[in-house]
């Protein structure tokens, strides 16, 4: 059990609707990152929070947001589904982000069992 | 991008067998990781090993790297059946940046 829980484990629901994916990341851990898993895109970053703030942004579609709130808890939105989102969404947690001026914390990343999003 | 590839992109061998694998990357490092994903599960942190490190050991794994090339090698001893999975590394660099892994390399272990 990494400690980080997601919310929830599965998800159908059709093209053009929106769902809501939740994480809580690991006891202490201040910074949360989104992944998009599926079978032809590899895991691909989406974004990253530190402490409430966006601190990194990667592959994220316009019709994703996402954000972390004052508990450390983060949501990843995504909205006007379409077929190609469906994909394992996976949150990790650290204690900081890699690259954190003065090296603090080792950077290593616990992950939580993901949400698996159908879209029909 | 601090990304991570790896290499080769598959590797099946027999219970008992060592398994080495590669990844290379691009940018400074802080330290490089390397994560197993089972099927469909959640990604596990294997090992870290820091970048004025050359090799470290944990168990059956052992991790070694070279900055100076920048790669970095994960061999896995007397593989089990068990030990079927996708591996990752991840670069883990000085500053902030897109925070992708690479494709993986998925290890077979026959019984």
């Amino acid at each position: 059990d990494s400690g980080v829980t997601q919310t929830p484990k599965h998800l159908i629901t059709a093209t053009g609707q929106r769902v809501t994916l939740r994480c809580s990341p690991r006891s202490g851990d201040l910074s949360v990152y989104w992944y998009q898993q599926s079978l032809d895109q590899g895991l691909q970053f989406l974004i990253q929070y530190y402490n409430g703030e966006e601190r990194a942004k990667g592959n994220i579609l316009e019709r994703f947001s996402a954000q972390q709130f004052p508990d450390l808890h983060s949501e990843l939105n995504l909205s006007s589904l379409e077929l190609g989102d469906s994909a394992l969404y996976f949150c990790a947690s650290s204690e900081y982000p890699p690259g954190l001026a003065g090296g603090q914390g080792t950077g290593e990343l616990f992950f939580g069992e993901g949400s698996r999003l159908t879209v029909l | 991008s601090q990304q991570g590839e790896e290499d080769p992109q598959a590797l099946s061998i027999q219970e008992g067998e060592n398994a080495t694998m590669n990844c290379s990357y691009k940018t400074s490092i802080n330290n490089l990781q390397w994560y197993r994903q089972n099927s469909g599960r959640g990604l596990v942190h294997l090992i870290l090993i820091r970048s004025n490190e050359r090799e470290k050991h944990s168990g059956r794994l052992r991790v070694t790297l070279d900055t100076s090339k920048k790669s970095s090698s994960l061999l896995i001893t007397a593989s089990r059946a068990a030990d079927t999975a996708s591996y990752f590394c991840w670069a883990g660099g000085t500053s902030y940046g897109k925070l992708t892994f690479g494709q993986g390399t998925i290890l077979t272990v026959h019984p």
